[in-house]
Parts: structure tokens; sequence; C-alpha cells
């Protein structure tokens, strides 16, 4: 009953493709979020999504788009790959923001390894 | 995006000793929460904090909400190997659902 889990675990690809990372979670929550971490271990937020609004983190180049089929799904997809795109990305999930500020929350996915050739 | 100032980079500690770990911001929080992550794996939420001067524990962990809501503590009582990892700091302001990262302490334990 894994809480946020996220597809696949690692994912190895060459330059140029496009693939998706998927994330699901059954926490009841509604928002969503991507993180990129980078070889020195910051997180950076990519995305936070709910059923209001997308924010996109403006450094994020547009190659990368998340989408949400439902509340319980985040997607992550990226067009055509670059080599500094090599990173783990973690997906995250938390209670509404109009909820109790003490069930303000964020739970994270176990993170997939995106290598770029 | 905004980033936490979090401190120390890294410790190397003997097990048994107490670890300090902080983290500031230039804006006020209304959340902070306290992350470990091992190798491999997602970050785990350690402690969560709501009110400004707050002091939380969860087991050996301590947390305390700065009384400036702008920076927070974490302490670690009697360490020991499985403390290994690293840990991160997050708040969140009250116009947002964002969370910002602290820059993270890595936390070496030596038996």
């Amino acid at each position: 009953d894994t809480a946020v889990s996220q597809t696949p675990k690692y994912l190895v690809t060459q330059m140029g493709n496009d693939k998706s990372i998927k994330c699901e979670q059954n926490l009841g929550h509604d928002t969503m979020y991507w993180y990129k971490q980078d070889s020195k271990k910051f997180l950076k937020i990519m995305f936070s999504y709910n059923n209001k609004e997308l924010i996109i983190n403006e450094t994020v180049p547009n190659r990368f788009s998340p989408k949400s089929p439902d509340k319980a799904h985040l997607n992550l997809h990226i067009n055509s790959l670059e080599l500094g795109d090599s990173a783990v990305y973690f997906c995250a999930s938390s209670p509404n923001q109009d909820r109790p500020q003490n069930l303000n929350e964020q739970f994270f996915g176990p993170g997939t390894r995106l290598t770029v050739l | 995006g905004q980033q936490l100032n979090q401190s120390p980079q890294s410790m190397f500690i003997q097990e048994g000793e107490d670890v300090s770990m902080n983290c500031t911001s230039s804006s006020i929080f209304n959340t902070w929460l306290w992350y470990k992550q091992d190798p491999g794996e997602g970050p785990v939420l350690l402690i969560a904090l709501y009110k400004a001067g707050e002091l939380t524990s969860n087991g050996r962990l301590t947390a305390q909400f700065g009384i400036t809501r702008k920076d927070s503590f974490l302490n670690i009582s009697a360490s020991i190997p499985s403390d290994v990892g690293i840990y991160f700091c997050a708040g969140q302001s009250n116009t947002g659902n964002q969370f910002y990262f602290g820059t993270g302490t890595s936390l070496t334990v030596i038996p």
C-alpha cells in the first residue's frame, strides 16, 4: 500500500528520445509535484499541480510537461532528452492547501533515476 | 525558486554523539518540515512543525520552529549508524502550495 509510487525506478535512454515517468498517489491528496535532484543532491521544484492550477518553475525547459489524467496521477513527459537531463526525478503529493494548516505535509515517491546517453 | 540555507553541509560524527543542524530563510514560513533521504530512496518525512516556537520530538529527533518563523533546527541525540543519510529542511509559506527545500546536510556516523 505504497503512498506515492513512481515507475520506472531506472530509465536509461539515448539523447533525443522522448520518455515519460509515471506517478500515482493513493493518499487522496489534491496537489502533486515533480522535483529534480541533481548530482549535488539539490532538490529543485519543477512543477506543482492541483485541479485548479499548474505552477511551473520558470527555469524548467518547455521540453518537460506534466500530464494529469486524474487527481491521483501526475506523469512527467520529456521531449528531446538531453545529457543534462540525467538526474533523479521525484514525485510528491500534499493535501489541498485549503485544508487546515496542520495537514500541510508532503510525501515523496521513491524516485526515478534517469540516465541519458 | 527560493533555496533555503541549511548548515552544516556535512557532518562526520562518532556514534553516540548528538547532532544539530539548522535551516534559515529570508522569508517567513508557516510550515517547516524535516526529511531524511537514504541512498537510492526518496526523502522520508521525519517531523512537521506548524507554529512559531513549536518544539516537536520524534524518538531521538527534536525539531523547533524558530520564533521569527524564518528558521528551524533539527537535533539528533545519541546518534547511531542508521542515522547516516542526507537531511533536508523544507518550508512552506501561506501563499501557495510550494515547498522550498534546503541544500541538505550529509550526516556520516562513525561506529
